[in-house]
C-alpha cells in the first residue's frame, strides 16, 4: 500500500475558480511534507514544504495545509489559471537516517478558459 | 545556484548498449536520489544515497547501477535494459536545514532524462 494516498485523481475546473487537492499519508516517523507542481515530461518543481508545527504556508496562490495529528494535507489554488495545468505531487520525508522521500501519485489538474 | 543539472535529455538505446545517466548539483547536498517515472505515474524511488554512500535501493534490478563518486555528482549505469525501462528518469538532491519546528528540506529535481530502450 502506498504510503502517500492522493486525490481527486484528477480534476478539471474552470479559469478563475479554486480548487482544493488532498494528501494522506502514513509514512513514520514524519519529518516534512512537500507539494510539487510537474509539467508533463519536466521535473517537479517545490511549491511548499511544511514541518510537523506548521499548520498553513502560502506560496502566491497556493496555500498549504498540514494536519499532523491526522496524517493529512491540502493544497488549495486560488483563482486558477491555465498555467495551473501540470500534475500536483505531495511528497513526504521521513525522520530517518536514509533520506528517504516518498512519493503520492498526484493530482492532474486540467484548468479550462 | 539551485539548480541540478541531469544529462543527456534524451537518450535511445539499444538492448545491449551501456549506457550512463549523469547528475550534477553544486548546493552542497549531501542526499542524492533516483527516481523513475513512467508515463502518467509519479516517480518512483530507485537509490538513494546519503554522503556518498547508498542507502537506499528499492529492490532495483542489477541492470541499473548507480554510483556517487563524489558529494556532486550521481551516476546511474545501464546495461541490457529492456523496453520496458523507458521513461523518464529524474535526480534530486537534498539537504536538511533545522528549522523552527523541524527539518526543512530543501530538495530539488532535475528536468529529467527520457529514455527510450528499442
Amino acid at each position: 500500500k502506498n504510503q502517500v494516498e492522493q486525490s481527486p485523481q484528477s480534476l478539471i475546473i474552470l479559469e478563475g475558480k479554486n480548487c482544493t487537492l488532498q494528501c494522506n499519508y502514513t509514512v513514520s516517523p514524519f519529518s516534512n511534507l512537500r507539494w510539487y507542481k510537474q509539467d508533463t515530461g519536466r521535473g517537479p518543481v517545490s511549491l511548499t514544504i511544511m514541518t510537523f508545527s506548521e499548520n498553513t504556508k502560502s506560496n502566491g496562490r497556493y496555500t498549504a495545509t498540514l494536519d499532523a495529528d491526522t496524517k493529512q494535507s491540502s493544497l488549495h489554488i486560488t483563482a486558477s489559471q491555465l498555467s495551473d495545468s501540470a500534475s500536483y505531487i505531495c511528497v513526504v520525508r521521513s525522520d530517518s537516517h536514509n533520506n528517504d522521500m516518498r512519493f503520492g501519485a498526484g493530482t492532474r489538474l486540467t484548468v479550462k478558459p | 545556484d539551485t539548480e541540478v543539472t541531469q544529462t543527456p535529455k534524451h537518450l535511445v538505446m539499444g538492448m545491449t548498449n551501456k549506457k550512463s545517466l549523469k547528475c550534477e548539483q553544486h548546493m552542497g547536498h549531501r542526499a542524492m536520489y533516483w527516481y523513475k517515472q513512467k508515463a502518467k505515474k509519479p516517480p518512483e524511488l530507485m537509490f538513494v544515497y546519503s554522503y556518498e554512500k547508498l542507502s537506499i535501493n528499492e529492490s532495483v534490478p542489477s541492470r541499473f547501477s548507480p554510483e556517487c563518486p563524489n558529494s556532486s555528482l550521481l551516476n546511474l549505469h545501464l546495461h541490457a535494459l529492456q523496453p520496458e525501462d523507458s521513461a523518464l528518469y529524474l535526480c534530486a538532491s537534498s539537504q536538511e536545514r533545522k528549522g523552527v519546528g523541524g527539518l526543512n528540506t530543501e530538495a530539488f529535481f532535475g528536468q529529467g532524462t527520457r529514455l527510450t530502450v528499442v
